[in-house]
């Protein structure tokens, strides 16, 4: 069973635009929910992270929204760039043991 | 500061032998964790260690895998004997203590022919 579920697989944005990654997950205990960007080749790298505590949390172009209500979490990265081309995981944690990915989304910055 | 080093980045075996991964976590981090990622998917946790114990191995195919952190500080994951299936991205990362931000390495890529 998928505990985080992620939408969409793949995504293709112009330069400039702004690109939406959502997740969904069923289990409340969750209270870490942290966002990976993997570029080819490369392990995951964290990219920003939230607490249920918060509807929001902004690092630059990057931004996390979070539902508390509806079980819901999503990226939004602002001005979109070439290099931000690359994979993005969602995951969701209890306390910090076992982390549940999602199954990626693929994100082509177009020039 | 060093990240996370895993060896070899690559490895083709046939099926039914055996292979070892290798990884040495960021230094000062108690916490190692062994994934597994199949192509297109997200990390699956394998096996998580608290210093030299396995605190969590309950997705650990133990027919198949093992691992060992005997000292505290590298660690090895092994496949004996190698599965077609079991084809995928081998990741290791490491963290100060568990719930605080995990540091993966690049990942061993294994193909089983």
């Amino acid at each position: 069973q998928q505990q985080v579920k992620q939408s969409p697989q793949s995504l293709i944005v112009q330069k400039g635009g702004i690109s939406i990654i959502n997740c969904a997950y069923e289990n409340t205990a969750f209270d870490y929910f942290p966002w990976y960007q993997q570029f080819p080749g490369k392990g995951p790298a964290l990219l920003i992270a939230i607490r249920p505590d918060v509807s929001e949390k902004k690092e630059g172009r990057f931004t996390i929204s979070f539902n508390k209500s509806a079980k819901q979490f999503s990226l939004h990265i602002m001005d979109s760039q070439p290099g931000d081309s690359a994979t993005y995981f969602c995951a969701a944690s209890q306390s910090g043991n076992q982390f549940y990915f999602g199954t990626g989304t693929s994100l082509t910055v177009i020039p | 500061e060093a990240g996370v080093v895993q060896s070899p980045r690559y490895k083709i075996i046939e099926k039914k032998q055996p292979v070892a991964f290798w990884c040495n976590p960021i230094s000062g981090h108690n916490t190692l964790y062994w994934y597994l990622q199949n192509l297109g998917q997200g990390p699956e946790l394998l096996i998580r260690y608290e210093n030299e114990e396995a605190v969590d191995d309950s997705q650990l195919p133990k027919d198949r895998f093992s691992a060992e952190r005997l000292k505290g500080v590298d660690s090895t994951l092994k496949i004996q004997p190698a599965e077609l299936g079991d084809s995928a991205v081998y990741l290791c990362a490491s963290s100060q203590g568990s719930g605080n931000e995990q540091f993966f390495g690049p990942g061993t890529r294994l193909t089983v022919l």
